[in-house]
């Protein structure tokens, strides 16, 4: 099955600052990969996705890569705020069992 | 549009009881997925409900259950609590099986005591 590996498990940055999340997948044939933000005490709130037909997406001071070839894909978040801290996930999905994989974390604190 | 909604927020139960969890999806999605987050392991993947039938399975033990009603609600319930259960539970829904884009509830942090 799909296996998602995730780093860094924290990642502390100035306001203002870039910060730069990446992930790699082991199953090759998974083709949807979403990012999810947690906040202390909510649920994960999808912030982006990516698709395997295409590299590159982005929303506002969010974009996401992919390489399918080196089998990675990165969450990158320009221009931080305070208000990105949290707990970002990414995930695959599993193409032989449809569910979603999630990796292990990223913490992101933004100091202002 | 009301998002996932997840009771109970909050359980405390001892080792050997039963626990029931509830969630009601979006209104009109059809799939609802459970998920355990604990700080170590992670956000484990449960299980999948879709038209009442469960289509998927995680890795877990059979204490670990769970049922979907005609109007997408769904139920799980895990028996003989373990103190190793305590996690955060979360829900997901989404508009149909396979569909990739799932929305969480707030969860149901359970404490096994």
């Amino acid at each position: 099955g799909e296996n998602v590996e995730q780093h860094p498990s924290t990642l502390s940055v100035q306001e203002g600052d870039s910060a730069v999340i990446k992930c790699t997948y082991s199953d090759s044939a998974s083709n949807y990969f979403p990012w999810y933000k947690q906040e202390l005490g909510k649920g994960p709130q999808l912030i982006i996705d990516i698709r395997s037909n295409v590299g590159e997406k982005k929303d506002q001071r969010i974009a996401v890569t992919l390489n399918k070839t080196a089998k990675h894909f990165s969450l990158h978040i320009t221009e931080t705020q305070p208000e990105d801290s949290a707990v970002y996930f990414c995930a695959a999905r599993d193409t032989g069992f449809q569910k979603l994989v999630f990796g292990t974390g990223t913490r992101l604190l933004v100091s202002p | 549009k009301a998002g996932v909604t997840q009771t109970p927020r909050y359980l405390i139960k001892t080792r050997g009881q039963q626990v029931t969890l509830s969630c009601s999806p979006i209104s009109g999605h059809r799939s609802v997925s459970w998920y355990q987050q604990t700080p170590g392991q992670g956000l484990q993947f449960l299980f999948e409900y879709f038209s009442e039938t469960q289509r998927n399975k995680g890795n877990f033990p059979g204490r670990f259950s769970g049922r979907q009603f005609s109007n997408s609600r769904s139920e799980m319930n895990v028996s003989t609590l373990e103190l190793g259960d305590s996690a955060l539970y979360l829900c997901a829904s989404s508009s149909g099986l396979g569909q990739d884009i799932q929305y969480f509830g707030a969860g149901t942090r359970l404490s096994v005591l």
